[in-house]
């Protein structure tokens, strides 16, 4: 799978959109994107996934650039509850969907 | 609809003991995921469950470390002998095979603390 690069934190004051950036410049054509969190002490938890089109759900929003080399996560009104570690992580599909493997992640932290 | 369930949330064992942790995954989900944090580190994936049959076990870090899936339902992952390394944070997820997702839901992990 290919190898993704985040920054390593972040801020973002409460109420404002955070637009969280990840690059994937070796992915491949059957690789997705997949953003997961993980909250302090618990397990993490899917967010969103695409694979080249945008994609937007009830958590978040992700954009992926045309060349598919790079993405953006988009938390539209963030809140002290989004505070977490996120995981920017491409995965390929195989027919039963293997591991997933987690790099290190950007610490967000939501401030009043 | 229940989430994953591991048990124990805690365990405090000393070095050389045996441990075994619990994974219940969400009912008629046939993948079943071992991961592990240790201090640190990243999570890191240690073995996959299709049903009952191991489909990857590549992050297995040795031979202490044992899986099972007996019926395809839950799951055990015993560490014996337990070495100091091996304190950390073992998370289990599961997932349906077949879907448009494949989202991983994952417990909220066991606190495994070799002393």
């Amino acid at each position: 799978d290919a190898k993704t690069t985040q920054p390593t934190s972040m801020d973002c004051a409460e109420g404002r959109a955070a637009n969280l950036p990840c690059n994937h410049s070796t992915i491949s054509g059957n690789e997705y994107v997949y953003w997961y969190r993980q909250i302090h002490s618990q397990g993490p938890q899917y967010i969103i996934h695409g694979l080249k089109n945008n994609e937007t759900n009830e958590m978040a929003s992700l954009i992926i650039t045309e060349d598919r080399k790079s993405s953006t996560l988009i938390l539209p009104h963030a809140t002290l509850r989004d505070t977490a570690v996120y995981y920017c992580i491409v995965r390929i599909r195989t027919d039963s969907w293997g591991k997933l493997q987690f790099g290190a992640g950007t610490q967000v932290v939501v401030t009043p | 609809e229940a989430g994953v369930t591991q048990f124990p949330s805690h365990s405090v064992i000393e070095k050389g003991q045996t441990v075994t942790l619990r994974c219940d995954p969400i009912s008629g989900h046939d993948n079943l995921y071992w991961y592990r944090r240790v201090m640190g580190k990243e999570i890191k994936f240690l073995l996959h469950f299709v049903k009952e049959s191991k489909q990857d076990e590549s992050g297995m870090p040795n031979n202490r470390f044992l899986a099972e899936r007996t019926g395809g339902t839950y799951s055990t992952l015993k560490v014996q002998p337990a070495e100091l390394e091996d304190s950390g944070v073992y998370f289990c997820a599961s997932s349906q095979v077949r879907g448009r997702y494949n989202e991983q839901f994952f417990g909220p992990g066991t606190r495994l603390t070799v002393l």
